[in-house]
């Protein structure tokens, strides 16, 4: 089983609608979970961290964490062309930042 | 404030041969971290540097090293370069050892290993 695990997309939605992004990780002692967002040829920007059950909100973006399940997710609201880019989600583990994969989100005009 | 820093941004180097590559972290940061993100592997932790030292090593040879100096950049060093070591190095620092999980990059220095 892979450490963190994304659905590497594309995800295509359109735009004005709600984007949503899943991740599930496999360590359960893992204490702090962060979205990233990649633009093509770019480096990573935080986006999110979490570290309790629950939603945490910020503007458009919503980051929900249920421990139990070990599952983390991101929701985009009201999508714009420019959230197009892939979605980093990072656990730590033993003192390091594991990322998965990415998942490729493309809005739809 | 300036952000985090990566020189050069490419660079082209032959199989066998070493490259070093050069980060500044943002100023008040003492915690480098190092990335490689090959074609279809995404974001691999090679290196966590604090306050000079080592603190965590991903699974890389020994032929990826670094080091952190007293102004907190760092160098990664690699060696005897193969053709699968063609990636996009990303260079992180945060703000200490005890928020570790907050990490800046920088932009990035692109390796092709011909």
């Amino acid at each position: 089983q892979k450490e963190v695990e994304q659905n590497s997309g594309p995800l295509s939605v359109p735009e004005g609608a709600i984007a949503s992004l899943n991740c599930t990780y496999s360590d359960r002692g893992s204490q702090s979970f962060f979205w990233y967002r990649q633009y093509s040829g770019k480096s990573p920007e935080l986006i999110m961290s979490i570290y309790s059950n629950g939603d945490k909100e910020d503007g458009r973006f919503t980051a929900q964490l249920n421990k139990a399940s070990q599952y983390v997710s991101l929701l985009i609201r009201d999508s714009q062309p420019s959230d197009s880019a892939t979605y980093l989600c990072a656990v730590n583990r033993d003192d390091k930042i594991i990322f998965g994969k990415g998942t490729r989100l493309h809005i739809l005009p | 404030e300036a952000g985090v820093t990566q020189s050069p941004t490419h660079l082209i180097k032959t199989r066998g041969q070493q490259v070093t590559l050069r980060c500044s972290p943002i100023s008040g940061h003492t915690s480098v971290y190092w990335y490689q993100q090959a074609l279809g592997l995404g974001l691999q932790f090679l290196l966590w540097y604090d306050e000079g030292e080592e603190r965590n090593r991903g699974n890389f040879p020994p032929r990826f090293s670094g080091r952190q100096f007293p102004n907190y950049s760092s160098e990664l060093n690699v060696n005897a370069l193969e053709l699968e070591d063609s990636a996009l190095y990303l260079c992180a620092s945060s703000l200490d050892l005890l928020v570790q999980e907050t990490q800046y990059f920088g932009p990035g220095t692109r390796l092709l290993v011909l």
